[in-house]
């Protein structure tokens, strides 16, 4: 099974702190995405990566920056944390995409939901 | 921006059957998934469309018609367990597998 693992389920931080949120998949899956997940919005993206040291910006990626050091570890950063940035964050990972069947699918981690004081 | 529209909130009982609509921009599409999320879980992938018709996987269906930009997943049997959002995503061209997801429908079974 792919396991998506995200490095903390609660993170309570003050604003301006610079926070980092981490995840890593054990399946050698070449994408990974950052989504945020806030309520009557739905996921929304903000990074991805498609190999390592590649990134792209998602729809909402003001605010952030990320980091793909490695194939199976891909990071979001916040910079300057702010309230607005309170939310679930949530780490996804998949294969390139065959176009063909479910293997397309993206998977994803527990959440990180983080609060900005 | 591709909008991908599903009812906000669904309710229906135990044993029953449930269908949650989904519609989207055509231009560019190049598949459609279903997933469940219970709360404060992460979503689960329950189906993927990308030609017309139905998918069947047992007590879930998913359908696709991509002229008419329109899917719906369908839920047999109903369980209080079955209760959860589900999440409508769509892929479109030239995005390195990037999904734009709908707000989600959340369904709350009744006994």
């Amino acid at each position: 099974d792919v396991k998506v693992t995200q490095s903390s389920r609660y993170l309570v931080k003050r604003t301006g702190e610079k926070v980092f949120l981490e995840c890593v998949q054990d399946m050698d899956h070449e994408n990974m995405f950052w989504y945020r997940q806030d309520p009557g919005l739905g996921l929304r993206l903000i990074y991805f990566s498609y190999d390592v040291k590649m990134k792209e910006k998602g729809d909402i990626p003001e605010g952030y920056s990320v980091s793909r050091e490695k194939k199976e570890r891909f990071s979001l950063i916040l910079e300057s944390a702010s309230t607005n940035q309170t939310s679930m964050y949530l780490c996804a990972s998949s294969l390139v995409p065959t176009g063909t069947g479910d293997t397309d699918t993206q998977y994803f981690g527990p959440g990180t939901r983080l609060t900005v004081l | 921006g591709q909008n991908i529209d599903q009812p906000t909130e669904m309710t229906a009982t135990e044993g029953a059957i449930v269908q949650i609509n989904c519609t989207y921009q055509t231009s560019g599409f190049n598949g459609l998934f279903w997933y469940q999320q219970h709360a404060g879980e992460a979503p689960t992938f329950l189906s993927y469309n990308v030609l017309d018709g139905l998918e069947e996987k047992g007590r879930f269906s998913s359908f696709l018609s991509r002229s008419k930009g329109y899917s719906y997943l369908l839920l047999k049997e109903l369980q209080m367990k079955d209760s959860a959002s589900y999440l409508c995503a769509v892929r479109f061209s030239g995005g390195y597998n990037k999904l734009i997801f709908g707000a989600g429908t959340r369904l709350a079974v009744h006994p």
